[in-house]
């Protein structure tokens, strides 16, 4: 069965590196999401991206993130310059046709900023 | 604000009995999807099942099956014959025609032989 794969698994930084994190979504998939869940809190909406586009983005997603789809297959999220709140479980998700289908996640990347 | 409330951090069951999950939310939208994924240890989110606000026959899939009471504003998940692999996070959803997933925080049910 297809499925959103991500990696790194785990991800090791230091506070104000440039960190990205990648995605690829299943390839039929034309919306793609990042979402992201800090320890003991619930799991939140940063942004979704159509066709080379934010389509929606939470007031999380400021101008330290930004996405991209540099080729066919990948979709990432970049953090410019992170932060110790920063520190959370990143995970990305993709749909087939957008607002009325069913997203799928990925197993998540875990981002430790030190 | 749209918020889900899932009031069961934690819920356990034994082996072939049934669990219900709670899940209530908070929207004065009429047109919206609830959803519920689960959270194994492997971390991958999958759906479970799936409701459309304006259906009104509660979803069902296979052993997994849903009350939803929109007057109520609930939507609880039922699982039948429970089996050591439903342990898992379950995460209560809402969305609307947006593109944004809000979530519960999550319940954690734990299946005993």
């Amino acid at each position: 069965e297809p499925e959103v794969t991500q990696t790194p698994s785990h991800q090791v930084t230091q506070m104000g590196q440039e960190v990205i994190l990648r995605c690829v979504p299943i390839s039929n998939h034309l919306y793609f999401y990042w979402y992201r869940q800090i320890l003991g809190q619930k799991v939140e909406f940063l942004v979704s991206f159509y066709n080379n586009e934010i389509s929606e983005k939470s007031e999380i997603f400021d101008d330290q993130f930004s996405v991209e789809r540099p080729d066919g297959s990948n979709f990432t999220l970049k953090i410019r310059s992170t932060k110790l709140e920063d520190s959370a479980m990143y995970f990305c998700a993709s749909s087939e046709w957008g607002a009325k289908n069913i997203q799928y996640f990925g197993a998540g990347t875990r981002l430790s900023v030190l | 604000a749209q918020t889900v409330t899932q009031s069961q951090p934690e819920m356990s069951v034994q082996e072939a009995e049934t669990v219900t999950l709670s899940c209530t939310y908070d929207t004065s939208e009429s047109d919206y999807y609830l959803f519920w994924y689960k959270q194994p240890p492997s971390r991958q989110m999958i759906l479970v099942i799936r409701q459309e606000a304006y259906k009104q026959q509660n979803a069902t899939e296979n052993r997994f099956s849903v009350n939803f009471q929109k007057a109520a504003k609930s939507f609880s998940l039922k699982i039948s014959d429970s089996q050591l692999g439903d342990a898992a996070m379950y995460f209560c959803a809402w969305k609307n025609s947006g593109y944004a997933l809000n979530f519960g925080k999550g319940t954690s049910l734990l299946v005993t032989p």
